[in-house]
């Protein structure tokens, strides 16, 4: 299983241009999440979805959409990206259970680091 | 809004030293997990703890929850090299984590 993967790994945008992150799983986990990492603040979660055909808001939406058409595939798009976006994104996943449970692990990628000029 | 504060924020320290990361929150959490993260990778689960007052051991590290489940440390006996990275605590909420900022820790041989 090559569990969370991420495409591409690396990016330079300039300000005003789009973007699209992909992120699959195959895992067959029921979550996925959209962070973005940046210097000494930890992961602040941007979208997540609870199952395909579903997406909601995180701690930082704005500027960010997504979409979920495939249980695996968690898509994330910039429609006008803002040198505030410059960041390291992270995707994950998990799988359906209870918040103490043994299947509350989030699987991370292996990030995409997006530079906005 | 950090919900999570994190100390310290980095530590450098020579092998074979111990060292305490703390996790203190106002809010209370149903469980709190521990991940540490490598450069150019994603964080990876080093523990969950989920009942108050809590301890679990990982070989040389020690995870404690608080028993008001607001808070949490990470004790490293005896640092080697290979525990430098950053390490991160997330309070669990629901379905959705809330990270701290992370302890960046290195250790030189």
């Amino acid at each position: 299983n090559a569990g969370v993967t991420q495409t591409p790994k690396f990016r330079v945008l300039k300000t005003g241009q789009s973007m699209t992150l992909l992120c699959a799983q195959d895992m067959n986990h029921e979550y996925m999440y959209w962070y973005r990492q940046d210097p000494g603040m930890g992961l602040r979660l941007i979208h997540y979805s609870v199952g395909e055909g579903t997406t909601a808001k995180g701690e930082v939406p704005d500027g960010y959409n997504v979409s979920r058409l495939k249980k695996q595939n968690f898509l994330l798009g910039l429609e006008s990206a803002a040198p505030s976006q410059t960041s390291v994104y992270f995707c994950a996943s998990k799988n359906y259970g209870t918040s103490g449970g043994p299947n509350n692990e989030q699987f991370f990628g292996p990030g995409t680091r997006l530079t906005v000029l | 809004t950090q919900l999570l504060e994190q100390s310290p924020q980095f530590l450098s320290i020579q092998e074979g030293e111990n060292l305490t990361v703390y996790c203190n929150s106002s809010s209370v959490f149903s469980s709190l997990q521990w991940y540490r993260q490598e450069p150019g990778e994603g964080p990876v689960l080093l523990v969950t703890v989920v009942t108050g007052g809590e301890v679990k051991k990982l070989k040389r590290l020690t995870f404690q929850f608080g028993d008001a489940r607001k808070d949490s440390s990470l004790h490293i006996t005896a640092a080697q090299p290979g525990d430098t990275g950053l390490y991160l605590c997330a309070g669990v909420k629901g379905n959705k984590l809330v990270f701290g900022a992370g302890t960046i820790l290195r250790v030189k041989s």
